[in-house]
């Protein structure tokens, strides 16, 4: 079975560019999320989503970040404009926890890799 | 959600058994405690979990007091492909705490 699935590993942009993130959760994981990791950090939320609904995105900094997930399948993350502190990982995650009993495993990709010079 | 507090670094020599501790005296009755991994540039990787009762797999095992209110991770034997960051989380055992909150690990150093 394949596992999260992320694009592109690494990306170089200038300040002010535009830039987007795919993933490809676990077939069937009702549950996707993002998150940014910046260097010495543990991972932190952006947004969960359940099916198509973006359940929580209290820490999505709306100004610049947007993110959707069509068809409760794969997802976006977009920054526009880029700013130099973007630099960061951004890693999503699936799970397929429906919200009783035991939450079972949560699933992450390898994460994209974001330079902004 | 519960909070967790992990020393910042450990080392362990290659072949002897990694104890990674973990305090998580807040945590309420539904929540399970997990531990991730994150080795250099990948992603983080599922160790083990549970709830109040010990487990084991083929990686680790978890050791949970009985009140709750701390863990120890065991690696049985460590080796070098161990060296990486090790994250103890409390996962909420409701939809409305379904996300894993990371703090910064105890990065665990396996010496040769």
């Amino acid at each position: 079975e394949a596992g999260v699935v992320q694009s592109p590993r690494y990306k170089i942009i200038e300040k002010k560019q535009p830039v987007a993130f795919w993933c490809n959760p676990i077939s069937g994981h009702n549950t996707l999320y993002w998150y940014l990791q910046n260097l010495g950090q543990g991972p932190e939320l952006l947004i969960r989503y359940e099916n198509e609904e973006a359940v929580d995105d209290s820490q999505l900094p709306k100004d610049r970040f947007s993110a959707e997930r069509l068809k409760g399948v794969d997802s976006t993350l977009k920054i526009q404009p880029a700013e130099l502190g973007d630099s960061a990982v951004y890693l999503c995650a699936s799970s397929s926890w429906t919200g009783t009993g035991d939450p079972g495993e949560l699933f992450f990709g390898e994460g994209s890799r974001l330079t902004v010079l | 959600d519960a909070k967790t507090t992990q020393p910042p670094s450990m080392d362990c020599a290659e072949g002897r058994a990694a104890n990674l501790p973990c305090n998580h005296s807040t945590i309420s009755g539904n929540e399970y405690v997990y531990w991730y991994r994150q080795i250099h540039s990948q992603g983080p990787q599922y160790i083990i979990h549970g709830l109040k009762n010990n487990k084991t797999n083929e990686m680790a095992s978890l050791i949970i007091t009985e009140d709750r209110k701390s863990s120890t991770l065991i690696l049985p034997h460590a080796t070098l492909r161990d060296t990486a960051v090790y994250y103890c989380i409390v996962r909420g055992g409701s939809t409305g705490a379904n996300n894993l909150f990371f703090g910064t690990g105890t990065r665990l150093t396996v010496i040769p």
